[in-house]
């Protein structure tokens, strides 16, 4: 069974970084686009960023531009996402998720909790 | 980032259908459509549709979305309890280059 695992998370001061990770199994990484998208408690879903299968092409949401840093390795099969000047409201459950062509969204991890505090 | 509008919530009756609704602009929904997600308490979200209300492969055909102009719907037919979850719209928006989703409906079965 095709499988994304996140892991990376913790807690980590105001200002401070970390840098999180989804590694994929039974997956043709390599084809895949990848996002990022993050779930604050109680609240609905933000997507966050997205890469290009070749990692040739980012794109960011408002809110973490210029701050996260989403990135690729295909040859590991990991993406990863290296969160800096990190603010309470980063504070979330991220999920990396896939999308081939039209199939947007399809495939998830079971996610990796940032507290910022 | 501006967001897609869902209604907070949505109670219906077992075996009754519902249809959640999600309101963007012609740069988004209007633009290539929807997709829907199912999140059900303690999971991560689940494809339900993706564009040209498409549905992958395992999902019941109860579930049925669609499109008139900027607005998109999701219809779920013959409610069952299992159907109790957070339903959210995502969209891609072209002058943004990014996805938006809306706030979510939290579908309440009677």
């Amino acid at each position: 069974q095709v499988q994304l695992v996140e892991s990376g998370g913790g807690v980590v001061q105001p200002g401070g970084s970390l840098r999180i990770s989804c590694a994929s199994s039974r997956l043709t990484f390599s084809s895949y686009g990848m996002h990022w998208v993050r779930q604050a408690p109680g609240k609905g879903l933000e997507w966050l960023a997205f890469i290009r299968y070749d990692g040739k092409y980012m794109s960011y949401g408002d809110s973490v531009k210029g701050r996260f840093v989403i990135s690729r390795d295909n040859s590991r099969s990991i993406l990863y996402l290296q969160m800096n000047s990190l603010r309470i409201e980063d504070t979330a459950v991220y999920y990396c998720t896939t999308e081939q062509n039209i199939l947007v969204f399809d495939i998830w991890g079971q996610g990796t909790e940032v507290i910022v505090s | 980032q501006a967001g897609l509008t869902q209604p907070p919530s949505v109670s219906k009756g077992l075996r009754q259908t519902a249809t959640l609704t999600c309101t963007g602009n012609s740069n988004n929904v209007g633009f290539q459509g929807a997709v829907w997600l199912q999140q059900l308490q303690g999971h991560p979200p689940k494809l339900l549709s993706y564009r040209n209300n498409n549905r992958p492969s395992g999902i019941s055909d109860r579930f049925s979305a669609s499109r008139s102009g900027n607005t998109a719907s999701l219809t779920i037919t013959g409610l069952q309890p299992e159907d109790e979850a957070d339903y959210y719209c995502s969209a891609w928006d072209s002058s943004l280059t990014g996805w938006v989703f809306g706030g979510g409906t939290t579908l309440t079965v009677l």
